[in-house]
């Protein structure tokens, strides 16, 4: 079982919908979770970090299941500019530094 | 605010030769961490250092090495080149005491 898993998707949505991901992690200890986007044969970019407390960050909203171990990211009001892959990462307490990215979900946004 | 730049931005070599990949953290950023991302591949984690010193490796052969300088800037050194080290290599910075990584634009490595 991969450390980090992602719905590799594609998801295909019209403008203006709204779209949740999931990612699922195995390592109960870990510690720091984030969301990264990224362009087709760009580097990432760091999109939000994730938080106990769940957070807002325009139309972005990531949010933390310790208990059930996954974080998601829902994208209201889809714009064309949102396509892309989303990548979750993780890093694990007693593994510092040591960041673990899943394979991404790709989202495509259709006028 | 500079990002992350690394250089050369392309490389194309031949199996069995040596490469030598540079990356410059952003102003502030003590460390720096390196990836491989094959191509329609996940990213792969391979080093991290931290205030000059190499603090976790990833599940890579000791023919990828590295090293940090005092002005935190870092190189990654792949030895005895092989057709599947093919790939973009990521190098990323970040505060002290902080897991927020930020991205340079990487470098294209081909072998051939």
């Amino acid at each position: 079982r991969k450390e980090v898993e992602q719905d590799p998707g594609p998801f295909n949505v019209p403008e203006g919908a709204t779209v949740a991901f999931n990612c699922t992690y195995s390592n109960s200890a870990s510690q720091s979770f984030f969301w990264y986007r990224q362009d087709c044969r760009k580097e990432p970019k760091l999109l939000m970090s994730v938080y106990s407390s769940g957070n807002e960050d325009g139309r972005f909203t990531a949010q933390l299941n310790r208990a059930s171990q996954y974080i998601s990211l829902l994208i209201r009001d889809s714009k064309l500019s949102d396509s892309a892959t989303y990548l979750c990462v993780v890093n694990i307490r007693t593994n510092a530094g040591k960041s673990t990215f899943g394979d991404g979900t790709t989202l495509t946004v259709k006028p | 605010e500079a990002g992350v730049t690394q250089s050369p931005t392309h490389l194309i070599k031949t199996r069995g030769q040596q490469v030598t990949l540079r990356c410059s953290p952003i102003s502030g950023h003590t460390s720096v961490y390196w990836y491989q991302q094959a191509l329609g591949l996940g990213l792969q984690f391979l080093l991290w250092y931290d205030e000059g010193e190499e603090r976790n490796r990833g599940n890579f052969p000791p023919r990828f090495s590295g090293r940090q300088f005092p002005n935190y800037s870092s190189e990654l050194n792949v030895n005895a080149l092989e057709l599947e080290d093919s790939a973009l290599y990521l190098c990323a910075s970040s505060r002290p005491n902080s897991y927020e990584q930020y991205f340079g634009p990487g470098t294209r490595l081909t072998v051939t």
